[in-house]
């Protein structure tokens, strides 16, 4: 089972408006990522876990808080969001000791109004 | 300079061709390199990942690396209508004991019934 689910697959949100998104991944993978994607282009990292713990933040605004409660599971808390925030989050997992090679959720469509 | 650089296309080819999706890099310090395909509103998905230079298969797919010209490609045969998506180059180096990936910006490839 290579599957990584992500939920909402859709959000719209005001800018005052405080939302999560939730991302779940059973394959005994102890890293995972969070990932930002604007229309026509990459992905662009935003933070990795390891063993549960924060270990990479790419500078990311603080409107933007993530939670890993436990291994399996990845929270993305929104608050105080910019339209400019509008994007498709992706949630990502991988073996440590394989990084390189990275399993995508489907992504929630995320629109701040 | 872009650390990988990968024409965006878009590429039109016949159903049944062979196609030909290529990438360019400048970063000596990348040791994988992956290609994933991405479905219009869908997470990426790995199809391949490579470690050495040299070519590897799997079914219609060929994965080729030259670390010599810093020059990776995706062969597809004969081309299937279900291929249309955008296919993304991603690479990856140690970056303070974590395998940093950097995506390429995507192919969008058509095959045309």
């Amino acid at each position: 089972d290579t599957e990584v689910t992500q939920t909402p697959k859709h959000l719209v949100m005001g800018m005052t408006n405080k939302k999560s998104l939730k991302c779940e991944q059973h394959m005994g993978h102890r890293a995972m990522y969070w990932y930002k994607q604007k229309a026509k282009k990459p992905p662009e990292l935003m933070f990795v876990y390891s063993y549960e713990k924060l270990s990479i933040n790419e500078s990311v605004p603080s409107r933007f808080s993530p939670e890993c409660p436990n291994s399996s599971l990845l929270n993305l808390h929104l608050h105080a969001l910019q339209p400019e925030d509008s994007a498709l989050y992706l949630c990502a997992s991988s073996q440590l000791e394989s990084q390189e090679t990275q399993y995508f959720g489907p992504g929630t469509r995320l629109l701040v109004l | 300079q872009k650390e990988v650089e990968q024409d965006p296309g878009p590429l039109s080819v016949p159903e049944g061709a062979i196609v030909s999706l290529n990438c360019t890099y400048s970063n000596s310090a990348f040791q994988y390199f992956m290609w994933y395909r991405q479905y219009s509103r869908k997470g990426p998905e790995l199809l391949m990942y490579t470690y050495s230079s040299g070519n590897k298969e799997d079914g219609r797919f060929t994965a080729q690396v030259d670390k010599s010209s810093k020059y990776i490609s995706l062969f597809i045969r004969d081309s299937q209508p279900s291929d249309s998506a955008t296919y993304l180059c991603a690479m990856s180096a140690n970056s303070g004991g974590y395998q940093k990936v950097t995506f390429g910006t995507g192919t969008k490839l058509q095959v045309i019934p």
